[in-house]
């Protein structure tokens, strides 16, 4: 089974400047998040969507950030103007239809670094 | 929100030994505890992890026991080796998914 698939690996750019990464989920796989890593912390949820549907925004800062997923199978993630403070990786996860209820068992992908100069 | 804390931060033990990490949480609605193990370059993996009407659920080599009324949660693995050194996550879910900040071990031969 393939796993969930990121683009690109890596990415640096100047501050101000745009950047998009893109998101595969395993198939069936109708949950889809994107998280921000930063070096030596956690992931941090930034959106959730659930089909092609947003679930959770609360934590990504619109002003910059915008996420979409038109046909509830891949996602991209932008980010305009990027700053400095957006440099981390940006990992991508998928599960099966999300419930308070269930597990919801994340399956992650490689995640993309970002460098932002 | 819930308020994730991970200890240590940093674990070196020797190969064969015993590795335990803890993490506490806040909020008591959580009902689901896994643990992500992250290598260098790659992306969280689940390796095990526990809801909140069990005590204790055993993998081979790793473990995690859950305390519900002191609402900690700890990672036990044993006999350790060189491949399990990498960076390990405690997380917390109610729905949405909460990580700690992580635990480096490194495993020296």
């Amino acid at each position: 089974e393939a796993g969930v698939a990121q683009s690109p690996r890596y990415k640096i750019i100047e501050k101000r400047q745009s950047v998009a990464f893109w998101c595969n989920p395993i198939s069936g796989h109708a949950t889809l998040y994107w998280y921000q890593q930063i070096l030596g912390q956690g992931p941090k949820l930034l959106i959730q969507f659930q089909n092609n549907g947003v679930v959770d925004d609360s934590q990504l800062p619109k002003d910059r950030f915008s996420a979409e997923r038109l046909k509830g199978v891949d996602s991209t993630l932008k980010i305009q103007p990027a700053k400095l403070e957006d440099s981390a990786v940006y990992l991508c996860a998928s599960s099966l239809p999300w419930t308070t209820r269930a597990k919801n068992i994340q399956y992650f992908g490689a995640g993309t670094r970002l460098s932002v100069l | 929100g819930e308020n994730v804390e991970q200890h240590p931060s940093t674990l070196s033990v020797q190969e064969g030994d015993s590795a335990v990490i803890k993490c506490t949480y806040s909020d008591s609605a959580s009902n689901y505890f896994p643990w992500y193990k992250q290598e260098l370059g790659k992306g969280p993996q689940l390796i095990i992890d526990i809801r909140s009407n069990v005590g204790e659920k055993k993998d081979q080599r790793i473990a995690v026991t859950l305390n519900k009324t002191a609402k900690h949660f700890s990672l036990h693995i044993t006999e350790t080796q060189p491949e399990d050194s990498a960076v390990y996550f405690c997380a917390v879910s109610w729905g949405k998914l909460q990580f700690g900040a992580g635990t480096q071990v490194v495993v020296t031969p």
